[in-house]
């Protein structure tokens, strides 16, 4: 079993502020992705990142790979009631099998 | 196109009770994996399956089984159900490139044990 733990569990942030989420695991992973998931819905892709010590930005979110491939992290910037959501790291090993972070809870208050 | 699609939505059964859960792929998409989620956690991966064979197997008890027909729909079964198998349960069909692959999810089938 391949564990990714992700902190924190959960965030509840006012409009405009920084966050940052962790996710940290003693597996190496061929990719590491981000998703986001929304009430009622399943969990849709943000990013991938293969290289480890990767850096990739998404408009407000940066999302980092670990140059070990084993962590990663995910900033958001002016955080927007619309970030509102459970964020999930996932680790893909070799067989294109995906391991799923324990979640991070983001609430964003206008 | 059609994204994920899964069936049912919602469902109660009782404990003992068994279940059938039903999952369509995206089309062109040989690869379907199944993961459970309890509320506020990740998912936890059950089953993944590529043209019909079973390619990895979670840490499930033997009370969960799959299977992928030749179009590529699968259907989770759950035998004996407990509480805790209260949970929702997602579908993902996965398009793979030479370096990484890509989930995309149904909206699952919530399955509530009484």
């Amino acid at each position: 079993t391949q564990l990714l733990e992700q902190s924190p569990q959960f965030l509840s942030i006012q409009e405009g502020e920084n966050l940052t989420v962790y996710c940290n695991s003693s597996s190496v992973f061929s990719s590491l992705q981000w998703y986001r998931q929304e009430p009622g819905e399943g969990p849709v892709l943000l990013v991938t990142v293969v290289t480890g010590g990767e850096v990739k930005k998404l408009k407000r979110l940066t999302f980092q790979f670990g140059d070990a491939r084993k962590d990663s992290s995910l900033h958001i910037t002016a955080a927007q009631p619309g970030d509102t959501g459970l964020y999930l790291c996932a680790g893909e090993d070799t067989g294109n099998q995906f391991y799923f972070g324990t979640g991070t809870s983001l609430t964003v208050i206008p | 196109d059609a994204g994920v699609t899964q069936s049912p939505t919602h469902l109660i059964k009782t404990r003992g009770q068994h279940v059938t859960l039903r999952c369509s792929p995206i089309s062109g998409h040989k690869s379907v994996s199944w993961y459970q989620q309890v509320l506020g956690q990740g998912p936890q991966f059950i089953f993944q399956y590529y043209e019909k064979e079973e390619r990895g197997r979670g840490n499930f008890p033997d009370r969960f089984s799959a299977r992928q027909f030749p179009n590529y729909s699968s259907e989770l079964n759950v035998n004996a159900l407990l509480l805790g198998d209260s949970a929702l349960y997602l579908c993902a069909s996965l398009t793979a490139t030479k370096n990484t692959g890509e989930l995309f999810f149904g909206e699952g089938s919530r399955l509530t044990v009484l």
